[in-house]
């Protein structure tokens, strides 16, 4: 089972400010097949990104995702208020698939 | 648009069955996706319970895969969750998803999640 770290556990951050949160995975993701979901208090999950650094349907170009291999990024170039949240990395490229155990985006 | 929408009972004694049903609209369970349950214990991250196709093939995270079963019911565009000899550590919210597109596949449709205590 590929294990995946998230880091920090929490950031506390102004709008407008940036974030970068990281994944680390415990062995190489296949092809690159990692995701990043947004997830609002009382709410399901919803993609961000997809295979490292696609954005899904609609997301703002302020979220980009980036990494390779092992380390993986979420970036957020300028905090809107909707954005604070938890933030879950997740890799599909080996059974069972496993998701971080998230980042806070905090005010 | 995909919706998915989780049912069943939301307090269940420990060592009892847990069932839900996930009712899909706005599509037909195709046999290119997966149907998935994902869970979250309150306060803490995701927990990928396992999945089925419409063919029927099942993939049970190992963790959970002596008391999961996962089935669908093409007819009735739902599929659904037993998870058997529950105890407290089973208490969370339940959610349905999809992956569409493959084997290698995010989940892209999410369900809103049921609430689901084991408690005596």
């Amino acid at each position: 089972e590929i294990v995946l770290t998230q880091s920090p556990g929490a950031l506390s951050l102004s709008p407008g400010e940036g974030a970068t949160l990281s994944c680390r995975a415990s062995q190489s993701v296949r092809s690159n097949y990692l995701a990043w979901y947004q997830q609002q208090p009382g709410q399901a999950p919803s993609l961000l990104i997809y295979d490292a650094s696609s954005r899904a349907t609609g997301i703002p170009d302020r979220f980009s995702g980036s990494g390779s291999g092992t380390d993986f990024s979420l970036r957020i170039s300028r905090l809107e208020p909707e954005d604070f949240a938890v933030y879950y990395c997740q890799q599909y490229g080996s059974s069972p698939w496993t998701f971080g155990q998230g980042t806070k985006v905090e005010i | 648009q995909v919706q998915l929408q989780e049912s069943g009972p939301g307090l269940l004694k420990p060592s009892g069955t847990l069932s839900l049903t996930c009712a899909v609209s706005g599509g037909s369970i195709s046999n290119t996706n997966w149907w998935t349950w994902v869970r979250q214990p309150p306060g803490t991250g995701l927990e990928w319970i396992g999945e089925i196709q419409l063919s029927g093939s099942t993939n049970y995270n190992p963790s959970l895969k002596s008391r999961v079963t996962i089935s669908v019911d093409k007819s009735k565009n739902e599929f659904s969750l037993k998870l058997s000899s529950v105890t407290a550590a089973d208490t969370a919210v339940y959610f349905c998803a999809r992956r569409a597109g493959g084997a290698y596949s995010f989940f892209d449709y999410w369900g809103q999640g049921t609430l689901v205590t084991v408690s005596s």
